[in-house]
């Protein structure tokens, strides 16, 4: 299976300020990954997919980089409606496999 | 817009068998663009990809799971389901379905989850 490390588990940031989250991946997975943001009793929302490329209607605040093993997922300008968990999650071979969680809270 | 509806028991017991019905609506399970997958998020850990399954009726399960699971499609009813036998209380969790694109899998529609509790 293709591990997923995602960092950091938690972060607190101001409204306004730019947040950044990675993930390693435990092999080559090409562009193969996507990104998606969690709230509680609310159906998980797909932001980005194969990397890079946003899913219609989302904020253009929201952007991923990264290819290989090192992926970046961005929020340019911290809203207070980006309270939430953050997961990446690769497809390059199954199981398909997620990172372990961000956090975001706002201070 | 398509919608996803989990729908099941919340409790188990120990050693039984969990039964959980998708249903799709505003759109069909008989698309070949699409696996129809289950996916389960357990308290305070990380979102656990179960299986698929494709209108043909081609599967894909967790191998970690795969001696306990069972996953079907009824394209009549425009719903599929999720067995999972000789449940534990390791096994509780918020159960999704959601649907996954067949060329680029990434899960653009998901249902807002169920929780299953393992208990006696």
């Amino acid at each position: 299976d293709t591990q997923m490390t995602q960092s950091p588990s938690s972060l607190s940031a101001s409204v306004g300020d730019r947040v950044t989250i990675t993930c390693q991946a435990s092999q080559d997975i090409s562009n193969f990954i996507n990104w998606y943001q969690l709230k509680p009793g609310k159906a998980p929302k797909l932001l980005v997919y194969d990397a890079s490329n946003l899913e219609t209607g989302v904020p253009s605040r929201f952007r991923g980089s990264g290819s290989g093993t090192d992926f970046t997922f961005t929020i340019s300008s911290l809203q207070p409606e980006d309270l939430a968990t953050y997961y990446c999650q690769q497809y390059d071979n199954l199981p398909l496999t997620f990172g372990g969680g961000t956090k975001v809270e706002i201070k | 817009q398509v919608q996803l509806q989990e729908s099941g028991p919340g409790l188990v017991k120990p050693s039984e068998t969990l039964s959980l019905t998708c249903t799709v609506s505003g759109g069909s399970v008989s698309s070949g663009a699409y696996y129809w997958t289950w996916l389960r998020q357990p308290p305070g850990k990380r979102l656990e990809w179960i299986g698929d399954i494709h209108y043909s009726g081609s599967a894909n399960y967790n191998p970690s799971l795969k001696s306990r699971l069972t996953l079907s499609i009824d394209t009549s009813q425009n719903q599929f389901f999720l067995k999972l036998t000789s449940m534990t209380p390791a096994d509780t969790a918020v159960f999704y379905c959601a649907r996954v694109g067949v060329m680029i899998k990434y899960a653009d529609i998901w249902g807002q989850g169920t929780l299953v509790t393992v208990s006696s």
